[in-house]
């Protein structure tokens, strides 16, 4: 149980596109996913939460002009990355809680995206 | 101050024996604590969580929490080849659902 999936795994495209990540939760209801991103040799940073149903909560400093998430259903989010840059070609990663779990966050295989 | 600090360098083990982990955390009000492994390359995998103070083992894996003393650490017994990773320690935000990580240690266990 509690499997998370994330689509594309990886992706290329040219400065300026805009690039659709999904996040979908296999076998629980996600009432609440984690966008976050992972330069090389770094920590994991949490970049928004996302509620079913309601707008995300972005951390300081992430443009929520330019990571556009929504959250249609109990097992769909999704992360849109605006008008990509080289700088934000890096490794994202979604994270589900599973509410039947208390406060256990299971994660997504990743996409890394490359911003030519 | 880091919100979760996890200090120490690379860690070489050798197998068989035990690979210790240490992580502190800033938030007194932070009640849950997790521990990940990622492979290089890979996501994030929950190795184990832990709520209470003192001892929580799973097979070969035993966490500790002192909350008094805002530290949470990881054991690895019989430490294999294939728990070379970078172990990540996660702490919940206390009033959230939001984890707060450490930036990892890495460890290789030589055969």
């Amino acid at each position: 149980g509690a499997v998370v999936s994330q689509h594309p795994s990886r992706v290329i495209c040219k400065s300026g596109t805009s690039v659709k990540i999904e996040c979908r939760s296999l076998d629980f209801q996600a009432t609440t996913m984690f966008w976050y991103r992972q330069f090389p040799k770094q920590s994991l940073m949490l970049m928004a939460t996302s509620n079913e149903g309601s707008k995300a909560t972005y951390e300081q400093g992430v443009e929520k002009d330019k990571f556009l998430i929504n959250h249609a259903s109990l097992t769909l989010s999704t992360l849109t990355v605006t008008s990509a840059h080289p700088e934000d070609s890096s490794f994202y990663i979604c994270s589900a809680h599973d509410r039947g779990r208390q406060e256990t966050q299971y994660f997504g295989p990743g996409t890394r995206l490359l911003v030519l | 101050q880091k919100e979760v600090e996890q200090n120490s360098g690379p860690l070489s083990v050798p197998e068989g024996a035990i690979a210790s982990l240490n992580c502190t955390y800033s938030d007194r009000g932070s009640q849950s604590f997790f521990w990940y492994r990622q492979y290089s390359g890979k996501s994030p995998e929950l190795i184990m969580f832990i709520y209470s103070n003192g001892d929580k083992e799973d097979g070969r894996f035993t966490a500790q929490l002192n909350k008094a003393s805002q530290y949470v650490s990881l054991l690895i017994r019989d430490s294999q080849p294939s728990d070379s990773a970078t172990y990540l320690c996660a702490v919940n935000r206390s009033g959230n659902n939001r984890l707060a990580f450490g930036k990892g240690n890495q460890v290789v266990v030589i055969p």
